[in-house]
């Protein structure tokens, strides 16, 4: 059964740490996505990563991808509240060319 | 650039109502369009996907169905719906699997 894993799911921190959300999947792939959802709206793109290896920055976030290790993470830095939204890892099976698999997501509360 | 519209935005219907809900994408040709449900605090299911006119591939089996009668237009329906039809309904569009995606602003569906 193709899974993937978020953890954790619920995440609540202070303004100013650092923190990393991991995901972790079942299934062969290399072409790994985090989306980002704030409560009741939709979803918006934060990284595609296509290669093992590859690793992404925007801000105060960085998203890597360890393709053998089957894992992706998603780190925060000096964490600021408008961080605070659910976020979502999904997979692409190396045998689909649209299905993709979701994680549950991790739900961040950031605190001033 | 592109933009994606997703109408309504809410919706309240009766358990054997049916159901329609439009979506349609401007500023890109050739989309592969997807009809997504997330149930609440969960992650996305991938419904129905599109990678032309008329074709549509169903990964869930369901009472909902979908059509592309347009090449950027994309519509998810029902005949009748069930109480577990209940949900949050995304739709969002790619030029490919190495792309990210583009959700639309989402329906919330509640069949009462």
């Amino acid at each position: 059964e193709l899974k993937v894993e978020q953890n954790p799911l619920f995440l609540s921190m202070q303004e100013g740490k650092n923190y990393t959300i991991y995901c972790n999947y079942s299934t062969t792939s290399d072409r790994l996505y985090w989306y980002r959802q704030d409560p009741g709206k939709s979803l918006e793109s934060l990284f595609v990563l296509l290669s093992n290896g590859a690793v992404k920055q925007e801000g105060r976030l960085m998203a890597s991808l360890d393709t053998k290790a089957r894992l992706s993470t998603l780190h925060i830095t000096a964490a600021v509240h408008d961080l605070s939204a659910t976020y979502f890892c999904a997979v692409a099976p190396m045998d689909s060319n649209y299905q993709l698999i979701w994680g549950a997501g991790t739900k961040l509360i950031i605190k001033p | 650039s592109q933009t994606i519209h997703q109408w309504p935005a809410t919706l309240v219907q009766p358990v054997g109502s049916p159901l329609s809900l439009e979506c349609t994408v401007e500023g890109t040709s050739n989309p592969n369009l997807y009809w997504y449900r997330q149930a609440a605090g969960r992650g996305l299911q991938l419904l129905f996907y599109s990678v032309g006119i008329g074709q549509i591939s169903s990964e869930v089996p369901q009472n909902l169905s979908a059509s592309r009668p347009q090449d950027r237009q994309f519509i998810l329906s029902s005949k009748k719906l069930l109480l577990s039809d209940s949900g949050f309904y995304l739709c969002a569009w790619d030029r490919s699997m190495n792309t990210e995606a583009f959700f639309g602003q989402g329906t919330r569906l509640t069949v009462v």
